[in-house]
């Protein structure tokens, strides 16, 4: 069975710094793996995703994703945080049984402080 | 603009009763998925539809129930045999259900009990 961990419940940084959430993965064959965005009360907004190919994936709103697969790590950057990034963010590894179905991690809070 | 439509936004259910949660898409996808998210616990799979009139459980379906009569809707019924229903509930739909395309997400229904 597939699983993802996201090690930090909560990630602080100051406005113009860079920021990275962390996730790792374990899932048997190749790993398509996803980063969503959710804001208070609303559902989750998609923001990049590594299917194959570049292991530096880049996305909306100046995001980035580095894909390691010794470390069956997929973390998300962005080099200049801003206030408007604090948020709800989610990563998530496809289902090797297939139906397009995810398996979420537990989330990370960011905040991003002036 | 083509989306997904949950409503109500807020719903509430007294002691032994089943409510339903609305989930409409005119994005025309085939695939469509009910997901449960509590705080801390990220999104857990409730019910997942690849195709009309067809659909399966996903990790925590007792006590729910689904149909997907049409193409564009599939409402999750949340029944009295679910004994803690009290959780924000997200819809998803991808264009097919073999495809590595993202989930699109509506901005979800709080339930609450009475």
């Amino acid at each position: 069975a597939q699983s993802v961990a996201q090690p930090e419940d909560q990630v602080n940084v100051a406005e113009g710094n860079p920021l990275t959430v962390k996730c790792t993965y374990s899932v048997s064959g190749n790993p398509y793996l996803f980063w969503y965005v959710q804001y208070p009360n609303r559902g989750l907004q998609f923001l990049l995703k590594y299917i194959t190919g570049d292991n530096l994936v880049k996305g909306s709103y100046g995001f980035e994703a580095e894909f390691n697969k010794s470390q069956t790590s997929f973390h998300l950057k962005k080099p200049s945080a801003l206030v408007s990034d604090s948020a709800l963010y989610f990563c998530a590894v496809r289902d090797t049984g297939g139906g397009n179905k995810l398996t979420f991690g537990t989330g990370t809070q960011l905040k991003v402080e002036l | 603009d083509g989306g997904i439509t949950q409503s109500p936004k807020y719903l509430f259910r007294k002691e032994g009763q089943n409510v339903t949660l609305s989930c409409e898409q005119n994005l025309n996808h085939d695939a469509m998925y009910w997901y449960r998210q509590d705080p801390g616990q990220g999104l857990r799979l409730i019910y997942y539809s690849q195709i009309v009139n067809d659909f399966q459980k996903g990790d925590i379906a007792e006590g729910y129930s689904v149909s997907r009569e049409k193409k564009e809707s599939f409402p999750l019924t949340v029944t009295s045999a679910q004994k803690n229903p009290t959780a924000f509930y997200l819809c998803a739909s991808t264009p097919a259900a073999g495809t590595n395309q993202p989930q699109h997400f509506g901005d979800g229904t709080r339930l609450s009990i009475l």
